[in-house]
């Protein structure tokens, strides 16, 4: 499978625990997107990478969370301090660089639920 | 910032029949992309089709075609010959032409149910 692929696909934790989700990218994309999806909403955007670079912070992205792309290749998501509004789903896409219209190829995403 | 808007939560139509799917969105840029994807139960969102805000032939992908009207600020989605595999959440979905600005703003989504 050459997909995007999200690890792990469902995590369960603690109220105040750290959870960290992985994304691995299609090998050739260079762009690395993470959006949240509550349930019946859209997804909303996290941030994005271009590389190792981390180009745009979305507002949602609070202190706790953080994300890294260390060498332009996979990517993790930590969210510190979970709380019970962290619940959702986490999507990781990934596009090749070269026009805003360039398709975007999304993960099937890593559900977390805070308890 | 831009809005997208899809007014029907819900939606069904018969195996083998047609159902348009609306999408309202409020920008002010001339120039970007709309997007219809597509999301399964418990699977990743894939791309139905999309549309350059700058071309004004409607896009078509075998049973799934738009009609595009940008005074108007809509995108809805016409799927023919509905089939059982149509069944999903579709999502419209906005992204500027700026180059860096990269993100998709979506809609709330449209569960579509296909009767067999």
């Amino acid at each position: 499978d050459t997909g995007v692929s999200q690890d792990p696909r469902h995590k369960i934790t603690k109220r105040g625990q750290n959870v960290t989700f992985r994304c691995d990218p299609i090998s050739e994309h260079n762009r690395l997107y993470w959006y949240r999806q509550t349930l019946g909403q859209g997804p909303e955007f996290l941030t994005y990478f271009q590389n190792e670079a981390q180009l745009e912070k979305s507002r949602l992205l609070s202190d706790r969370f953080s994300a890294e792309r260390p060498k332009g290749s996979f990517s993790t998501l930590e969210i510190q301090r979970t709380e019970q509004g962290d619940s959702a789903m986490y999507l990781c896409a990934s596009s090749t660089q070269g026009g805003s219209g360039n398709t975007i190829y999304f993960g099937e995403g890593s559900w977390l639920t805070v308890v | 910032a831009q809005t997208v808007t899809q007014s029907q939560p819900e939606m069904s139509v018969q195996e083998a029949e047609t159902v348009t799917l609306s999408c309202t969105y409020d920008t002010s840029e001339s120039d970007y992309y709309l997007f219809w994807y597509k999301q399964p139960p418990s699977r990743q969102m894939i791309l139905v089709i999309r549309q350059e805000a700058y071309k004004q032939q409607n896009a078509t992908e075998n049973r799934f075609s738009v009609n595009f009207q940008k005074a108007a600020k809509s995108f809805s989605l016409k799927i023919s010959d509905s089939q059982l595999g149509d069944a999903a959440m579709y999502f419209c979905a906005y992204r500027s032409a700026d180059f860096g600005n990269e993100k998709l703003t979506f809609g709330t989504g449209t569960r579509l149910t296909i009767i067999p």
